[in-house]
């Protein structure tokens, strides 16, 4: 079983739709859990950290389930610019005590008109 | 905004050349990496480096590469001989501290292409 993984879509939508994605890890030892959002050959920038409580900015919510061993993002009023890839990213993924933060594959969003 | 900064944006070589890849951290940022990801495909964790000394790499990571902080400023990747599998685009990042919740600073990029 893969470290992090992540179904690479797309998840094609239109504009205004809530959208969701999932991402599951293999080590129950993982410690933090991040959601990233990459543009096109740009770098990853941080969209935001998942808490245990759960966490809410503006149209993004981050959940995560420690029994099931997964994260989830769900995008609210999707816009044009949403559009890019989602990261999730786990530290502490790899088995033998690494805390490096590992990305899972990314899933594919694009918002249409 | 701080920012991690990398030079060059592209970087064209041949088969079995040295590269050098640089990149400027956060000025007061203790921890930095470097990731790379093949074209379509996921970002690799590299190597990472603290208090002057790799603290952790990974399989990719072999003998062809090495990482140096030359001055207080810079951080580099030198890939010694490079293969045509090493085309891909290398990130550099840094965060302030080893902490759970820190999160990572990325560059733009070196986008290498081995011919």
């Amino acid at each position: 079983r893969k470290e992090v993984e992540q179904d690479p879509g797309p998840f094609n939508v239109p504009e205004g739709a809530t959208v969701a994605f999932n991402c599951t890890y293999s080590n129950s030892a993982s410690q933090s859990f991040f959601w990233y959002r990459q543009d096109c050959r740009k770098e990853p920038k941080l969209l935001m950290s998942v808490y245990s409580s759960g966490n809410e900015d503006g149209r993004f919510t981050a959940q995560l389930n420690r029994a099931s061993q997964y994260i989830s993002l769900l995008i609210r009023d999707s816009k044009l610019s949403d559009s890019a890839t989602y990261l999730c990213v786990v530290k502490g993924a790899q088995t033998g005590g690494s805390y490096i933060p590992t990305f899972g594959r990314g899933t594919s969003l694009i918002v249409h008109p | 905004e701080p920012e991690v900064t990398q030079t060059p944006s592209h970087q064209v070589t041949q088969m079995g050349q040295e590269v050098i890849l640089r990149c400027v951290p956060i000025s007061n940022h203790l921890y930095f990496y470097w990731y790379r990801q093949i074209l379509g495909q996921k970002v690799e964790f590299l190597v990472s480096f603290y208090n002057n000394e790799i603290s952790e790499k990974s399989e990719i990571f072999d003998d062809q590469f090495s990482v140096e902080r030359p001055d207080g400023s810079n951080f580099t990747l030198k890939i010694r001989s490079t293969k045509l599998e090493d085309s891909a685009m290398y990130f550099c990042a840094s965060s302030e501290t080893w902490d759970m919740g820190e999160k990572l600073f990325f560059g733009s990029g070196t986008q290498l292409s081995v011919l």
